[in-house]
């Protein structure tokens, strides 16, 4: 257990409309990511923080902002939510799986559907 | 261009028997390679990993497999249970970790009993 919540776990919204998702974590863990998951894509990374206020782009970050003002939460904003956000959104943290390889590690999802 | 590539999307084993899931990469930075394991309704779950300084990594039933001159590594589950049946994703990034994981699509593994 990495100790990282994810809220809401569902939610169903219109086209239009502004999202904001939680990751949460009780580690104090300096790196935390968000990644959707889509059939026939794996899991592909929309944002990053390595740092409170510190955020960068990932590969499908079009239509997202992301927050980091306190090392915990970390939020993922959808500004205009569009029919292809519909996905299933996941959190991760990294942290030491050995001696000196950091890992990631996943929260529980988000199951988002825009209609 | 997929960067990391599992080419089965499924695959099917008997109980007790060995289970190889394949997994390419095309990125020569990458030095860090994982697999997770993913059940319906929930997050992926580390399973284990490899460095690119190793050709072998082996924990319990789990056994990864790197080629680094084929750019190749394998997952062997030994013996395979009904229980592995899941979804499991190759990843890799470079610098060991704490840079953005690049996933493959996924193989479905179902084990018959």
């Amino acid at each position: 257990d990495a100790g990282i919540t994810q809220s809401p776990r569902h939610k169903v919204t219109e086209t239009g409309t502004p999202v904001t998702l939680r990751c949460h974590q009780t580690e104090n863990h300096r790196y935390m990511y968000w990644y959707r998951q889509d059939p026939g894509h794996g899991l592909r990374l929309i944002h990053y923080s390595y740092g409170v206020k510190d955020t960068d782009k990932g590969e499908v970050s079009d239509g997202y902002s992301v927050s980091r003002s306190k090392t915990e939460d970390f939020l993922l904003t959808l500004e205009s939510a569009t029919s292809s956000q519909t996905s299933v959104y996941f959190c991760a943290i990294s942290r030491l799986a050995g001696v000196s390889e950091e890992t990631q590690y996943f929260g529980p999802g988000t199951r988002l559907l825009v209609l | 261009d997929q960067q990391v590539k599992q080419n089965s999307p499924s695959l099917s084993v008997q109980e007790g028997r060995i289970s190889i899931l394949n997994c390419d990469y095309t990125n020569s930075m990458f030095d860090y390679f994982l697999w997770y394991k993913k059940y319906p309704a929930e997050g992926p779950t580390f399973l284990i990993s490899i460095s690119s300084i190793k050709d072998k990594n082996e924990d319990g039933r789990f056994t990864v497999f790197l080629n680094k001159s084929a750019k190749h590594l394998s997952l062997h589950i030994v013996p395979s249970q009904p229980g592995d049946s899941a979804v499991y994703f190759c990843a890799a990034s470079a610098h060991s970790g704490n840079t953005p994981l690049v996933f493959g699509k996924g193989t479905r593994l179902s084990v018959i009993a």
